[in-house]
Formats: structure tokens, C-alpha cells, sequence
């Protein structure tokens, strides 16, 4: 079964600093990956997605995400945080046969220090 | 596009009730999905539907859970009898069957006391 590992829970980064949230998958065949953000309150955001072709997907908000096959990661990364960036990240795996089901990892929350 | 739609977006409700949580998905979107958010657990996939037929349900906890889509408008989960532990964050997302491009909506915050 598929699933999804973010290894860092919670990270704080200085606001201009450069970010990289961590993410391991696990799953046979080539996955469609995906990048969330979830403010407070809020329901998720789509940030960027991966399918195929180039490994190197850009997204929203000036984010940008790797897919690297050797190492089942899919981490992303913003080369100048702001502090509206302040949220939680979400990865997440599907399975193109089973209809669109999304497996999400759980989570990493990002605080942004002045 | 007012995007997806839940309703309530809080509820609190006493333990044995019944709790009706209701979700407007994105007019053309086929797919809609309902996930449970909590610490513990982050978010569970509950059931999932396909042109408004249930196609995997495996997340849903137990018989306390039902879910229905009775049109491509709209659906609903339902809690009978509602527990404590049922408290979490509901949320529903739609896309396009084989889109994968999610759509959540705000969620409703079920306090169950």
C-alpha cells in the first residue's frame, strides 16, 4: 500500500532563510505526488503537483518541489520564506488506479520567526 | 465559482446525537471525497464517490458512519450516535474523476461533548 512519511513534525525557519520540507513515499509504480498547505482554519491548498516529465515542478506561492526517484522523495522547497508562509504542509501520494484516493503524510508545520 | 461548500462550519452537539454534516462540491467536479482531520490521526480518508456511487468506503470508522451523495450536488455524512472521540475536523474536497486536483472545502469542527 502506498503511503507517505514527512519526518520532521515541525520546523522554524527565519524569515528570508531559505526552506526545505522533507517527504518520502512508498509505492511501486510511479506516483502522482502533491504538495498542500493548510493555514488555520482553513481547508488545503493545492501548491504543486507532480505527474511526469521534468522532476523539478513549480508551484504556487514560489514554491517548488523535486522528485527523486533513487531516493522516493518529493521535498520542497522556497529559496526566501515570509512569514505568511507560517502553516502546515501536506504530501501526499496517489494511486492512478484507484480513482483519485489521496493518501496524505502528517504534516509538517512551518513557523516563521521575524 | 464559490468553491466547495461545507456546512455548519462548527458543531457542537452532546454525546448519543445525531450530527448531519453537509458538502456542496464544485459544479462539473465528479469525485468527491470526506476526510477526518484530528492530532492524532491527521487526516483519514472516510469514503470517497465517483458520479455520486460510493466507491470506497474502508475508511469509514465503524456503523455510526454513513455517507451519501444523493445527487452530483451534494452530500452528506452522517454521525448516529455521535461519541466524544468522533471530535475532529470534517472536511470534504471534489475534482475531477482522474484530475487529482483536490478542491477542500473549509471543513466543520464537530465538538462532540
Amino acid at each position: 500500500a502506498q503511503s507517505v512519511t514527512q519526518p520532521d513534525i515541525h520546523i522554524t525557519v527565519s524569515e528570508g532563510a531559505s526552506l526545505e520540507l522533507r517527504c518520502n513515499y512508498s509505492y511501486g509504480a510511479t506516483p502522482y505526488l502533491f504538495w498542500y498547505v493548510q493555514s488555520p482554519g482553513q481547508g488545503l491548498q493545492l501548491l504543486l503537483k507532480y505527474f511526469s516529465g521534468d522532476t523539478l515542478v513549480q508551484g504556487i506561492k514560489g514554491f517548488e518541489a523535486e522528485f527523486k526517484r533513487s531516493q522516493s522523495s518529493f521535498n520542497l522547497r522556497k529559496p526566501s520564506v515570509h512569514w505568511s508562509d507560517a502553516a502546515e504542509y501536506f504530501c501526499a501520494v496517489a494511486d492512478g488506479n484507484q480513482g483519485g484516493k489521496l493518501i496524505f503524510g502528517q504534516g509538517t508545520e512551518l513557523s516563521v520567526k521575524p | 465559482d464559490a468553491g466547495v461548500i461545507q456546512s455548519p462550519r462548527h458543531e457542537v452537539t452532546e454525546m448519543g446525537q445525531e450530527v448531519t454534516l453537509r458538502c456542496k462540491p464544485i459544479s462539473g467536479h465528479n469525485s468527491l471525497f470526506w476526510y477526518r482531520q484530528t492530532m492524532m490521526r491527521g487526516l483519514e480518508l472516510l469514503i470517497y464517490f465517483n458520479n455520486n456511487v460510493p466507491i470506497d468506503d474502508s475508511g469509514m470508522p465503524e456503523d455510526r458512519f454513513s455517507a451519501k451523495m444523493p445527487n452530483a450536488s451534494f452530500s452528506t455524512l452522517k454521525i448516529q450516535p455521535s461519541e466524544p472521540r468522533d471530535s475532529a475536523v470534517y472536511f470534504c474536497a471534489s475534482t475531477r474523476t482522474g484530475s487529482y486536483g483536490y478542491t477542500f472545502g473549509s471543513g466543520t469542527r464537530l465538538t462532540v461533548v
